[in-house]
C-alpha cells in the first residue's frame, strides 16, 4: 500500500522568506503522481502544484516549486517570497497510475506566514 | 457549473443512528472519493470508485458504505453512527491520471 509521510506538523517563517515544506511516499509502482494541495481556513482545498513521476524536470508554478528525487521517494515544496495569504494546511498526495487512481494524502504541514 | 457539491454541510447524530451524504459533480469526472479529516491525521481516504458502479475500500473503510449507482453521485452511508465518526468529510472527484481532484466544501459531522 502507499504511504505519504509529512514530518513536520507545523512551520513558521517571515514574510518574504523562502520555506520548504517535506514529503516522503513508499510506493512499488513506476508510474504514478504528485501533489501538493492547501487548505486555507476556509475549508476549501486547492490544487498547489502537480508532479508527473516519469517527468525528470521539477514542476513550478509562480512561487511555488518542488524538488522530486524519485530515487529519494522525496517530494518537497518550495515556496519563494511567502505572503500572507500562503498560511495554510499544506497537503502532500500521492496518485497511483493507469486504471486504479486512488489519491492517497499526507498528514499535513500546518504553515504560518509571521508579518 | 457547480462542480462538487456535497449535502448536507453539518449535521448532527445520535449514536446508533444512520444517515447519507450525498456527493453530487457535474465535469462528468470518473474518479470520486470520500475521505475523513481529523486534526494531526490529514485526510484519509474511506471509500473510492473508479467508474459508475463500482467501488473499493480505501484505509479506513469500517462502519461506512457506499454506492455509485449514476456517474454524477457518490453516496457515502453510515449504517451505525458512532462517536468516532466525528469529523469533517469531504468527496472529491478528478478525472483521474495527474489531473487536479476537484472537492467539495466538506460536510461537518458530529456523533453524540
Amino acid at each position: 500500500a502507499q504511504t505519504v509521510t509529512q514530518s513536520q506538523p507545523e512551520m513558521s517563517v517571515q514574510e518574504a522568506e523562502t520555506v520548504t515544506l517535506s514529503c516522503t511516499y513508499d510506493t512499488s509502482e513506476n508510474n504514478y503522481y504528485l501533489f501538493w494541495y492547501k487548505q486555507p481556513p476556509s475549508r476549501q482545498m486547492i490544487l498547489v502544484i502537480r508532479q508527473e513521476a516519469y517527468k525528470q524536470q521539477n514542476a513550478t508554478e509562480n512561487r511555488f516549486s518542488v524538488n522530486f528525487q524519485k530515487a529519494a521517494k522525496s517530494f518537497s515544496l518550495k515556496i519563494s517570497d511567502s505572503q500572507l495569504g500562503d498560511t495554510a494546511m499544506y497537503f502532500c498526495a500521492f496518485m497511483n497510475g493507469f486504471g486504479n487512481e486512488k489519491l492517497t494524502f499526507g498528514t499535513g504541514t500546518r504553515l504560518t506566514i509571521i508579518p | 457549473n457547480a462542480g462538487v457539491t456535497q449535502t448536507p454541510k453539518f449535521r448532527v447524530l445520535k449514536t446508533g443512528q444512520s444517515m447519507t451524504l450525498l456527493c453530487a459533480q457535474d465535469m462528468n469526472h470518473e474518479y470520486m472519493y470520500w475521505y475523513r479529516q481529523d486534526p494531526g491525521m490529514g485526510l484519509r481516504l474511506i471509500h473510492y470508485s473508479v467508474g459508475e458502479g463500482t467501488t473499493a475500500k480505501g484505509e479506513v473503510p469500517d462502519g461506512y458504505n457506499v454506492s455509485r449507482l449514476k456517474k454524477q453521485n457518490f453516496l457515502l452511508g453510515l449504517e451505525s453512527a458512532a462517536p468516532s465518526q466525528t469529523s469533517v468529510y469531504f468527496c472529491a472527484s478528478s478525472t483521474g491520471r495527474s489531473t487536479e481532484a476537484f472537492f467539495g466544501q466538506g460536510t461537518r459531522l458530529t456523533v453524540v
